[in-house]
Formats: C-alpha cells, structure tokens, sequence
C-alpha cells in the first residue's frame, strides 16, 4: 500500500475561513498532484508540482493555492472557503519517469 | 463535449459474471491509458496501464486499447463481491502525469 496521507479525512467548516489541507507521501516521489472529485463526477486537475519550489495550475480552474518546499509535503490553501468549494479532495505522487499515480484516501470538505 | 466519456452505471452483475467496462475519448493524441479502482470512501488506485494500442492481461483483468476507434475497455472474468468498486478510465498525452479521467462506472457484484 502506497504511503501518502491527507490530513484532515473530513472538515466541516464555516464561510469565510481559512483552511489548509495537509497532503504528505514517503516514497520520495518528485511529482504530486491535487485532484477535486464531486459526488459522482470525473476527478478534475486542480494543482501539481514537478519538484520542490515546482508548482504549476492544473486544468481545472480553482481558487486554492498549493505550495512545495519540501519533497515530501505539499499543501492547499483555500484563503476563504466559500460553499462552491465543498467537493473531495484527493491528493496524488508518482516518481519522475513512472506513469503510477499513488492516491492518498482523500479529504472531504463541506463548506457551510 | 468531454474529452472522456465513460457510463456512470450503476452496473449490477451476478458472481462470476464477465463485466466489460468501457470509454471512449475525443483527443487522438493520448497514449497512454489506465484504469483505476475507487473502493468508497477511499482514494483511487491503479489497476492496469496500457500504452498505445493492444490488450494487455493481468489476472482476471484485461485492458484493450483501439485507438482507431478511440475506445479502450476493461474485462473482468468471474467477478467477485469484493470487485465491488467504483472503475475510472485515466488517460495521459506524453506521460506528463496531468491525468485526464472518465466519470467512473460503478459496479456490484452481488453474491
């Protein structure tokens, strides 16, 4: 079993506030990924990252903003969370080279 | 239109049964496909890849790509209960790792 994490599984949060999804792996993997999921619905590119300092917008357009200091952690913010952004997140690795994604299980937010 | 199309489903097949799980795609310039299996309230993992055209098998899993046709298919053989899952169709250009992904199909295997 791939060793990637995502902290917290499930937040229930309030308009207006600040929020950071926490994302790590083990594996040493250079790429990560952040994926949105509605209910029922395709997963959509939201942010990715090549390296540290690396980090890139993804295909689908989205409010949050990921940062990538160090290797193994790469977190989303969402300055001011809004109920348009209740959806799952899923946070994704893979090594350089490899076309494997390893998914972490995923943080459920509902914005209220 | 999406560049993946893929029937949600729901599927429902008895035990044993063979389960054929397909998409199709508009962009003639992806070459790399894969399937991944999302169990609930879990994240996606990868089940089979395959690149460019051909079948590729894996147990009781076959993936086929027909890029003529631009439509790739899983079999399953002798579904089990526990193959239960949601099953996504990714699809990749040049390895970039910026996965396009189907809706997802989901399936029951019922006892």
């Amino acid at each position: 079993e791939a060793d990637i994490y995502q902290t917290p599984r499930y937040l229930v949060i309030g308009t207006g506030k600040k929020i950071t999804l926490e994302c790590s792996q083990t594996m040493g993997h250079d790429k990560m990924y952040w994926y949105q999921q509605d209910p029922g619905m395709e997963l959509h590119l939201i942010h990715y990252s090549y390296g540290v300092n690396s980090t890139e917008k993804g295909d689908l357009s989205s409010e949050s903003t990921v940062s990538r200091i160090r290797t193994e952690h790469f977190p989303l913010t969402l300055e001011s969370a809004r109920p348009s952004h209740t959806s799952q997140y899923l946070c994704a690795s893979g090594a350089s080279g490899r076309y494997e994604q390893y998914f972490g299980p995923g943080t459920r937010l509902t914005v209220t | 239109q999406k560049e993946v199309e893929q029937d949600p489903g729901p599927l429902s097949v008895p035990e044993g049964a063979i389960v054929s799980l397909n998409c199709t795609y508009s962009n003639s310039a992806f070459q790399y496909f894969m399937w991944y299996r999302q169990y609930s309230r879990k994240g996606p993992e990868l089940l089979m890849y395959t690149y460019s055209s051909g079948n590729k098998e894996d147990g009781r899993f076959t993936a086929q790509v027909d890029k003529s046709s631009k439509y790739i298919s899983l079999f399953i053989r002798d579904s089990q209960p526990s193959d239960s899952a949601t099953y996504l169709c990714a699809m990749d250009s040049s390895n970039t790792g910026k996965l396009i992904f189907g809706q997802g199909t989901t399936l029951q295997v019922k006892p």
